[in-house]
C-alpha cells in the first residue's frame, strides 16, 4: 500500500516563525491528506489536496503537491504554542481501500 | 453532535486475558478501521471493514479480530495471542463515496498490559 514518508522527524521552531514539513510518496495517487496529532489524541483531518492541484490554503496552512517529484509539503505560516504536534501525511490512490501514515514530522513550537 | 468515540480511554490487562476495545460512530459512515500506534512512531493498520458483516485483514491483524454486525460499531477484540499488546488504539471512519478516504479519528484507547 501507498506510505508517505515525512521528513524531517523532528523540528524545533520558535513562536512566530514558519515551520515547513515534506512528504515523499512512491506512486501515482488521486489526492494527499495531511493530519495532526496532539499528544495522547486521535488524529485530526487538516487539509487535502488533489492530483490535479498544485497548491491549496486554509487558513495558516499551506500545503503544496508537486506529482512530478511526488513530494509534498506543509507550510504553517506564523507558528503558535498549540501548534505543537505530530503532523502526518498520507497519499491516497483510488485503487487502495485504506490509507497509510508515516512516522510523522513530530513539531515542537517553542514560546 | 456526531462523531466517533472510543471507549474505554484507558485500559489494564492481564497477560493471558482477552480485551475488547468499544469503537462507535454515528456519521454515518460505512468504511471503519482500526489502527495501532507505538512511541514515536507511526499508525499501523490492523483490520478495517468497508460495509456491515465485512472486514479485511490490514497489515499487523495477528492476534487481533473485529466483527461489523452493525454499521455505527466496529469492536476490537485483543486476544491473548497479541505477544506484545500494550499500545495506543485508534479507531476511524470514512465515507467512501465520497472519493477521497478522508478519515476521521476517535480519541484513542491505551492498552497496557500488566
Amino acid at each position: 500500500s501507498q506510505q508517505g514518508e515525512e521528513d524531517p522527524q523532528a523540528l524545533s521552531i520558535q513562536e512566530g516563525e514558519n515551520a515547513t514539513m515534506n512528504c515523499s510518496y512512491k506512486t501515482s495517487i488521486n489526492n494527499l491528506q495531511w493530519y495532526r496529532q496532539n499528544s495522547g489524541r486521535g488524529l485530526v483531518h487538516l487539509i487535502l489536496i488533489r492530483s490535479n492541484e498544485r497548491e491549496k490554503h486554509s487558513g495558516r496552512l499551506r500545503v503544496t503537491l508537486d506529482t512530478s517529484k511526488k513530494s509534498s509539503s506543509l507550510l504553517i505560516t506564523a507558528s503558535r504554542a498549540a501548534d505543537t504536534a505530530s503532523y502526518f501525511c498520507a497519499p491516497f490512490s483510488g485503487s487502495a481501500r485504506q490509507l497509510t501514515f508515516g512516522s510523522g514530522t513530530q513539531l515542537t513550537v517553542l514560546p | 453532535d456526531g462523531g466517533i468515540t472510543q471507549s474505554p480511554k484507558y485500559l489494564f490487562r492481564k497477560e493471558g486475558q482477552n480485551v475488547t476495545l468499544s469503537c462507535e460512530q454515528n456519521l454515518n459512515h460505512d468504511a471503519m478501521y482500526w489502527y495501532r500506534q507505538d512511541p514515536g512512531q507511526g499508525l499501523r493498520l490492523i483490520y478495517y471493514s468497508q460495509i456491515v458483516n465485512d472486514f479485511q485483514k490490514g497489515d499487523i491483524a495477528e492476534g487481533y479480530s473485529v466483527s461489523r454486525e452493525k454499521k455505527e460499531s466496529f469492536p476490537l477484540t485483543v486476544t491473548s495471542a497479541q505477544k506484545n499488546p500494550t499500545a495506543f488504539y485508534l479507531c476511524a471512519s470514512s465515507n467512501p463515496g465520497t472519493g477521497s478516504n478522508e478519515q476521521f479519528f476517535g480519541p484513542g484507547t491505551r492498552l497496557t498490559v500488566l
